[in-house]
């Protein structure tokens, strides 16, 4: 009940494209969702966040989709750049008493010229 | 504002010794959480001090431990290494039940 699963494992998009990454999670008490991009040697840093009573967030380029029936949620990364091409995770967490991070299994993005 | 900071960033240590890892968070962050990461298992969380007291515990055993400190400053330390402990260990701080985590660049631990 605990697993968040993340898909693809790996993504090459062109420069310009959109990139789009999914998660689903099966604990209905998640109530918040980020998405963290980690470049090598770097710990992960948090890209964006939504919590379930809102269907979209936008910050620039990036879009994160959340369906609370599904239980899925996804990153949308438009007019994707080189410099986007990084290890994205996906996690989610009960901010009440179990505010730990479950996240998923990561995506390899590579954004090619 | 300076970021999360941990030290060492590197560590090479033998089967059967102990570690300690050092963080320190966001100025004003008092919740403190280490995560293990591995090519296999990716990130796991180990757990999370509060106010210097354990909130949560991940699925490790024993010989994973930590504390915090009255600064908020955390450590963590790992006994009787074994090779898979091996693993970029990460810390990460945020205000309580925000869930907002700013995380460190990690502790490269190697045991060999």
């Amino acid at each position: 009940q605990q697993q968040v699963k993340q898909s693809p494992q790996s993504l090459i998009v062109q420069k310009g494209g959109i990139s789009i990454i999914n998660c689903a999670y099966e604990n209905t008490a998640f109530d918040y969702f980020p998405w963290y991009q980690q470049f090598p040697g770097k710990g992960p840093a948090l890209l964006i966040a939504i919590r379930p009573d809102v269907s979209e967030k936008k910050e620039g380029r990036f879009t994160i989709s959340f369906n609370k029936s599904a239980k899925q949620f996804s990153l949308h990364i438009m007019d994707s750049q080189p410099g986007d091409s990084a290890t994205y995770f996906c996690a989610a967490s009960n901010t009440g008493t179990a505010s730990k991070l479950t996240f998923g299994t990561g995506t390899r993005l590579q954004v090619t010229l | 504002k300076a970021g999360v900071t941990q030290t060492p960033r590197y560590l090479i240590k033998t089967r059967g010794q102990q570690v300690t890892l050092s963080c320190s968070p966001i100025s004003g962050h008092r919740s403190v959480s280490w995560y293990q990461q591995t090519p296999g298992q990716g990130l796991q969380f180990l757990f999370e001090y509060f106010s210097e007291t354990q909130r949560n515990k991940g699925n490790f055993p024993g010989r994973f431990s930590g504390r915090q400190f009255s600064n908020s400053r955390s450590e963590m330390n790992v006994s009787t290494l074994e090779l898979g402990d091996s693993a970029l260990y990460l810390c990460a701080s945020s205000i309580l039940g925000t869930g907002g985590y700013t995380f460190g660049s990690g502790t490269r631990l190697t045991v060999v």
